[in-house]
């Protein structure tokens, strides 16, 4: 069955300092993963994919197919980006998508 | 316009009260979705219906009775809930592009219900 797993409900860094969110998957065949993030009042909203190899706000993450993960990263992190991440692959069918837990971010100043 | 709507943005019912939530996109999107999410909880699929026919329902209790009545929009009727059922309802929209790759989904703010 498809799962993501993020392992860190909750991290912390400071302004500036490099970030990086873990995101782990089970999947069976090609995955296709997201990150999307939910700022504080904000709607959820796709941050990136990785089909489309963009670069975010900052924000990459690169498929590791050997190590079944999705890590989210950023080299200077930013107060702004103070949110919660959550990363999701396809369920079955290409309409579902399964998230994971959630990682929330805080950005010390 | 490149957003979904959601309508009301709060919702308290008692558990005998029949109540709807309502979404709108005029995006163009083909597929349109209901989660439900819990407080720091990810969101919860519960349905999902595809031009404009209901293609997943997640084993959603009776209680939740969806209705998509055009393209652009997709209610969520609600009659003798639980309190168990007050969290935030988010509806979301894709594309629904056939023989495509999972499409991004684009989110409303969500109803923040509350049952008594």
């Amino acid at each position: 069955a498809q799962r993501v797993t993020q392992p860190e409900k909750l991290l912390s860094v400071f302004k500036g300092a490099p970030v990086e969110l873990k995101c782990n998957y089970s999947y069976s065949g090609s995955p296709e993963l997201f990150w999307y993030v939910q700022y504080s009042r904000q709607r959820l909203q796709l941050l990136l994919r990785h089909i489309s190899r963009e670069s975010i706000k900052g924000f990459t993450a690169d498929l590791n197919k050997g190590e079944t993960s999705f890590h989210l990263k950023k080299p200077f992190a930013q107060e702004e980006d103070s949110a919660m991440y959550y990363c999701a692959l396809p369920g079955q069918g290409a309409q579902k998508l399964v998230f994971g837990q959630g990682t929330r971010l805080t950005i010390n100043p | 316009d490149t957003e979904v709507t959601q309508t009301p943005k709060h919702l308290v019912m008692g558990m005998t009260n029949k109540k709807s939530l309502k979404c709108e996109q005029h995006m163009g999107h083909r597929a349109m979705y209901w989660y439900k999410q819990k407080a720091k909880k990810p969101p919860e699929l519960m349905f999902v219906y595809s031009y404009e026919k209901l293609s997943i329902n997640e084993s959603v209790p009776s209680r939740f009775s969806p209705e998509c009545p055009n393209s652009s929009l997709l209610n969520l009727h609600l009659h003798a809930l639980q309190p168990e059922d007050s969290a935030l309802y988010l509806c979301a929209s894709s594309e629904s592009r056939w023989g495509a790759s999972t499409d991004t989904q684009y989110f409303g703010p969500g109803t923040r219900l509350t049952v008594l």
